[in-house]
């Protein structure tokens, strides 16, 4: 079963530090990869995707995220933190359309939250 | 566009009374699904639809109803609440079921039943 582990549920940097939030899949086939955030009372914004073109994956805001197979990782990173940057971040994978309609599979998320 | 919303953005049940959450999406999206957000639980699946008249289960879909007479509607219905169902519900859309399409988000809503 495909599944996705995010490690650390808080994660706290300071403004201009690099930001890292870790994510690792499991999963049997290729992996369509996601990170989404929310923002406090929001619903969730696509951040980047990955879907088997480059590994190197760049997204909106400066954010970018690596896949690596040999590692089943797709972790998150940003060189230099703002306080806009806070909020929760969720990695997930989508199941191919065949299995139970091309589901989300999420990560249990991980809360940034950015010092002064 | 407006692209997903919902409707309403909270709502407090008492334990019993059923209601249903409204989605509609304006993108002319095939697929549709319902999540619900819990602390520490990220978000799980509770129906998914790949086209009008067409639903079906997801992770968590006891205590919950469906149905997709449109392609721009998906209504979340609560049959008897309990307690359990406090949660914060999400409706998303994406263009396909293929596993490359993004899923957009509405805002959400917040249900707290006592």
């Amino acid at each position: 079963a495909q599944s996705v582990t995010q490690l650390g549920s808080h994660v706290s940097v300071s403004e201009g530090a690099l930001v890292l939030l870790r994510c690792n899949y499991s999963s049997s086939v290729p992996p369509y990869l996601f990170w989404y955030v929310q923002y406090p009372n929001q619903g969730l914004q696509l951040l980047l995707k990955y879907t088997s073109a480059a590994t190197l994956v760049k997204g909106i805001n400066g954010f970018e995220a690596e896949f690596k197979k040999s590692e089943t990782s797709f972790h998150l990173t940003k060189p230099s933190a703002h306080m806009s940057d806070a909020a929760e971040y969720f990695c997930a994978v989508r199941l191919a359309e065949n299995n139970q309609g091309g589901k989300l599979i999420f990560g249990q998320g991980t809360e940034l939250s950015v010092k002064p | 566009n407006a692209g997903v919303t919902q409707t309403p953005k909270f709502q407090v049940l008492k334990t019993g009374q059923s209601m249903t959450l409204q989605c509609a999406q304006d993108m002319n999206h095939e697929y549709m699904s319902w999540y619900r957000q819990d602390p520490g639980m990220g978000l799980r699946l509770i129906h998914y639809s790949v086209g009008a008249g067409i639903t079906d289960q997801g992770e968590v879909p006891n205590g919950y109803n469906v149905s997709r007479s449109t392609t721009e509607d998906f209504p979340l219905r609560l049959l008897s609440a309990a307690p359990s169902q406090t949660s914060v519900y999400f409706c998303a859309s994406s263009y396909s079921s293929r596993p490359t399409t993004e899923q957009y988000f509405g805002p959400g809503t917040r249900l707290t039943v006592t």
